[in-house]
């Protein structure tokens, strides 16, 4: 039981789809995170939800749409991806408290495949 | 923009081996440092978390050092087991209001051969 719960584990959709991942933590966390790992790169921070803040990274696409309804729980919205975007998905969460850092905890992530 | 930079990208030592994993930063001004070990198809697991001020954290057979000012980090580990074998993430957090966000190298996969 890793606390975050990623769903689905793996997902093959067209081009013309859509679909969404959802991310749940049961940790009592302030701060949900998205990141894609592709093969032979690092992680890479897409969006950041924190005390009902959200934080992007700039050069995610627009055909990836997060949504946060609340501190438990976080989707990624997807829209006509390209095949680039085949890679394994991960979320994350974390307390942020000022003054002290918390080590993130991860989900076992959603392997995305466009076909 | 900050750069983290992993060496060796693999790694392969005997069961009962001491070894090091070496992690790089190019902006010293950072929040904290983590390692994570990632298996398989799996997320990541933090393994130890160095704050700035800090010059090391102990957990265990894992010893992760900092070195804040040439921007360098390593992982010993002790000891090592078959069920060490992972890849090992390291990554930084800014400082000031992105300290949350963190910054991955590409990582070390370490086999440990029984």
């Amino acid at each position: 039981e890793t606390g975050v719960t990623q769903t689905p584990r793996h997902l093959v959709m067209g081009m013309t789809n859509k679909k969404s991942l959802k991310c749940e933590q049961h940790l009592g966390h302030n701060a949900m995170y998205w990141y894609k790992q592709s093969a032979k790169k690092p992680l890479e921070l897409m969006f950041v939800y924190s005390l009902e803040e959200r934080v992007e990274n700039n050069s995610v696409p627009s055909r990836f749409s997060p949504e946060c309804p609340n501190s438990s729980h976080l989707f990624l919205h997807l829209h006509t991806l390209q095949p680039e975007d085949s890679a394994l998905y991960l979320c994350a969460s974390s307390q942020r408290r000022t003054g002290s850092a918390q080590p993130q905890h991860f989900g076992d992530g959603t392997r995305l495949s466009i076909l | 923009k900050q750069e983290v930079t992993q060496i060796p990208a693999a790694l392969s030592v005997p069961e009962g081996e001491n070894l090091v994993l070496n992690c790089s930063f190019t902006d010293s001004a950072i929040y904290n440092l983590q390692w994570f070990r990632q298996d398989p198809g799996k997320g990541l697991t933090s393994l130890l978390l160095i704050q700035s001020s800090q010059r090391e954290q102990t957990s265990g057979r894992l010893n992760a050092s900092l070195d804040k000012s040439s921007g360098r980090s390593t992982l010993y580990i002790a000891a090592s087991q078959p069920g060490d074998s992972a890849t090992y993430l390291c990554a930084v957090a800014g400082d000031g209001a992105g300290s949350y966000q963190l910054t991955f190298g590409k990582g070390t996969k370490l086999s440990v051969i029984p």
